[in-house]
């Protein structure tokens, strides 16, 4: 399977703005998930979209999927310096037997 | 939801030496995953191993160079053999099951 892209690779922006993430992959999905990787630690599951959904909030956060473009993004609303990660898309491919495929990964720095 | 333990969590190794990393569940589970994170980049599978039968290897992977076992339904190692500094790595084991994962803290291996 391929990796999947993500945009921006960097990101950063001040304490209470909002944040968007984007990722695009090649395959037909089961599901797409977002994690969270704080400073070259074990990642942290953050949420889950399947792949006839097309909007899910948790908290602060909200994914959106696209699979006629083969597309998600995460925003996280009112950013916080705790937030400051490292981000992934994983997509469990269709016929893969729940193996994931992770994105790129976009690094996220939130400033006070 | 699955705690995983993951030893040693850091290493400094020498050239041509073998090292063994230990992941343990708190719980019973079907498959665990082995995931290779070489520096600034991404998460790239390296084996799936189920209790039981040989681990399944990616491409790229072979047993030789990363054998694992997997002995019961809550451990598992992966060994890193004749290491040289292209194996310079964070090694994360993960478990899970509908898809989403969880991770150990990860195995950052530093060869020299």
């Amino acid at each position: 399977s391929q990796q999947g892209e993500e945009d921006p690779q960097a990101l950063s922006i001040q304490e209470g703005e909002n944040a968007t993430m984007n990722c695009s992959y090649k395959t037909s999905i089961n599901n797409l998930q977002w994690y969270r990787q704080n400073s070259g630690r074990g990642l942290v599951h953050l949420i889950l979209i399947r792949s006839n959904e097309r909007e899910k909030h948790s908290g602060r956060l909200r994914v959106t999927l696209d699979t006629s473009k083969k597309s998600s993004s995460l925003l996280i609303t009112a950013s916080r310096a705790a937030d400051t990660a490292s981000y992934f898309c994983a997509t469990d491919d269709i016929g893969t037997a729940s193996k994931l495929t992770f994105g790129t990964g976009t690094r996220l720095q939130v400033t006070l | 939801s699955a705690v995983i333990s993951q030893k040693p969590s850091r290493d400094i190794c020498q050239r041509g030496t073998s090292l063994t990393i230990q992941c343990q569940v708190d719980s019973q589970v079907t498959m665990m995953f082995w995931y290779r994170q070489q520096p600034g980049q991404s998460l790239t599978l390296i084996a799936t191993a189920n209790q039981g039968s040989e681990a399944t290897y990616e491409s790229g992977f072979v047993i030789d160079k990363f054998p694992i076992s997997r002995p019961n339904l809550t451990f598992s190692t992966l060994t890193v053999s004749n290491m040289s500094p292209e194996d310079s790595s964070i090694y994360l084991c993960s478990t899970g099951e509908a898809g989403e994962l969880f991770f150990g803290e990860g195995s950052r291996l530093t060869v020299l």
